[in-house]
């Protein structure tokens, strides 16, 4: 069963530090890894996406990696500001077997970062 | 560009009521999604139409829910009739089409309708 785990389920952080969360995934034929960001009562925005031949991609002061051998996914966040506070989302794309879909989504359930003045 | 569009952004019923949800996808995106995300959970696909097309509506409880988008734009889902347990945000999201295969296509998503069953 493809499955998304991510860690830690919350953050607290003081504003200015630096923070990392963790994506785990059992997604297979994998297709690429995304990573969102959804503020308190909107849709998740994509931040960045990864496919298994890239092992780092940068936004901003977000800095995503994969290891698509461990099947492990990083986002660390520099120097966070308070508009960070929000729930990051990791999302992993299989590859559809029946050839009708570009790829099938597998959502994890959410880092939720609260940055503190 | 216009974002994904969806309304009503709210909505309240008692349970064994019916309720629809409107969603207008950026123009020119192929395929549409609705996702249900219970609090504090990541999204759940509910169905994915390509065009006017369902591509993949396995969870989905047809039982109780029905999605259409008649002429491949924009779409409605519908609950009826609604239970306790569907109280959640109902996320639409559209994208483009790179190909069969590999793909950094990217969901857009709408601002969400938020239902709450009593």
């Amino acid at each position: 069963k493809n499955q998304v785990e991510q860690s830690p389920q919350s953050l607290i952080i003081l504003e200015g530090k630096n923070c990392t969360l963790q994506c785990n995934y059992t997604v297979s034929p994998f297709s690429n890894l995304r990573w969102y960001k959804q503020d308190t009562g909107r849709g998740p925005v994509s931040l960045t996406i990864m496919t298994f031949s890239e092992n780092t991609k940068s936004n901003g002061r977000y800095t995503a990696t994969l290891d698509a051998d461990t099947k492990q996914s990083s986002l660390h966040i520099t120097a966070s500001q308070l508009s960070d506070s929000a729930s990051y989302i990791c999302v992993v794309s299989a590859i559809n077997a029946g050839g009708t879909s570009y790829g099938k989504l597998t959502f994890g359930q959410g880092t939720i970062l609260t940055v503190h003045p | 560009e216009a974002g994904v569009a969806q309304s009503p952004r709210y909505k309240i019923i008692e349970k064994r009521q019916s309720v629809a949800f409107w969603c207008n996808p950026i123009s020119g995106h192929a395929t549409l999604y609705w996702y249900q995300q219970i609090l504090g959970q990541g999204p759940k696909l509910l169905i994915q139409f390509q065009n006017n097309g369902v591509v993949d509506d396995s969870q989905l409880p047809k039982d109780r829910f029905s999605a259409e988008r008649l002429k491949g734009v924009d779409s409605t889902l519908k609950i009826q009739p609604a239970k306790l347990e569907d109280s959640a945000v109902y996320l639409c999201a559209s994208s483009l089409i790179l190909g069969w295969g590999i793909s950094t296509d990217t969901q857009y998503f709408g601002p969400g309708t938020r239902l709450t069953v009593l």
